[in-house]
């Protein structure tokens, strides 16, 4: 069964570090997301993507988040300077289109933030 | 804020029991989905219902979307210790971007 990877499954960065997360989305899905979810706690829309363009973002994704997909394969989720408080588990999601069938995530990447 | 407040936060309950958790929002959804999520792992999604009323089964899992299509259940019947884990609703609020509003999670536990 196809599937959303992410890479790495755990990054440790010192605060005010760039990070970046990787998603390789399912080949065929054209719709892509990020969501985060902060432990214990609800898992929380970050933003969306289609057509090389965000599409939605929540009050979340602010100037230090950014998205990108460099190539047909890869869609990442950049954090420009990390605090405390980024971390948390990042989950990238993809779906084909025509509906939210297929609405597919992958397995997250925890993000520690010392 | 949108919120999907779900009920009960935490059950445990015996093998072979019968259990419904419940989703409820006062926002209405373009289509609802229900997820299962284990410790450190990704939701996996289990359905998604989209029509005021519908019903979905799996296995021993029935879905059902409220008529106004504000809230949510989910039954199991016969609960099995495989059935153990964090039970996530989530709803569309715009057909556009299908992004996803989560609930508040009901952990169940299924004792052997």
């Amino acid at each position: 069964e196809p599937e959303v990877t992410q890479t790495p499954s755990h990054q440790v960065t010192q605060m005010g570090q760039e990070v970046i997360l990787r998603c390789v989305p399912i080949s065929n899905h054209l719709y892509f997301y990020w969501y985060r979810q902060i432990l214990g706690q609800k898992v929380e829309f970050l933003v969306s993507f289609y057509n090389n363009e965000i599409s939605e973002k929540s009050e979340i994704f602010d100037d230090q988040f950014s998205v990108e997909r460099p190539d047909g394969s890869n869609f990442t989720l950049k954090i420009r300077s990390t605090k405390l408080e980024d971390s948390a588990m990042y989950f990238c999601a993809s779906r084909r289109g025509g509906g939210v069938n297929g609405y597919t995530f992958g397995s997250g990447t925890r993000l520690t933030v010392v | 804020t949108q919120l999907l407040e779900q009920s009960p936060q935490f059950l445990s309950i015996q093998e072979g029991e019968n259990l419904t958790v419940y989703c409820n929002s006062s926002s209405v959804f373009s289509s609802l989905q229900w997820y299962r999520q284990e410790p450190g792992e990704g939701p996996v999604l289990l359905v998604t219902v989209v029509t005021g009323g519908e019903v979905k089964k799996l296995k021993r899992l029935t879905f059902q979307f409220g008529d106004a299509r504000k809230d949510s259940s989910l039954h199991i019947t016969a609960a099995q210790p495989g059935d153990t884990g964090l039970y996530l609703c989530a709803g569309a609020l715009s057909s556009g971007t299908y992004k996803y509003i989560f609930g508040t999670g009901t952990r169940l536990k299924v004792l052997a």
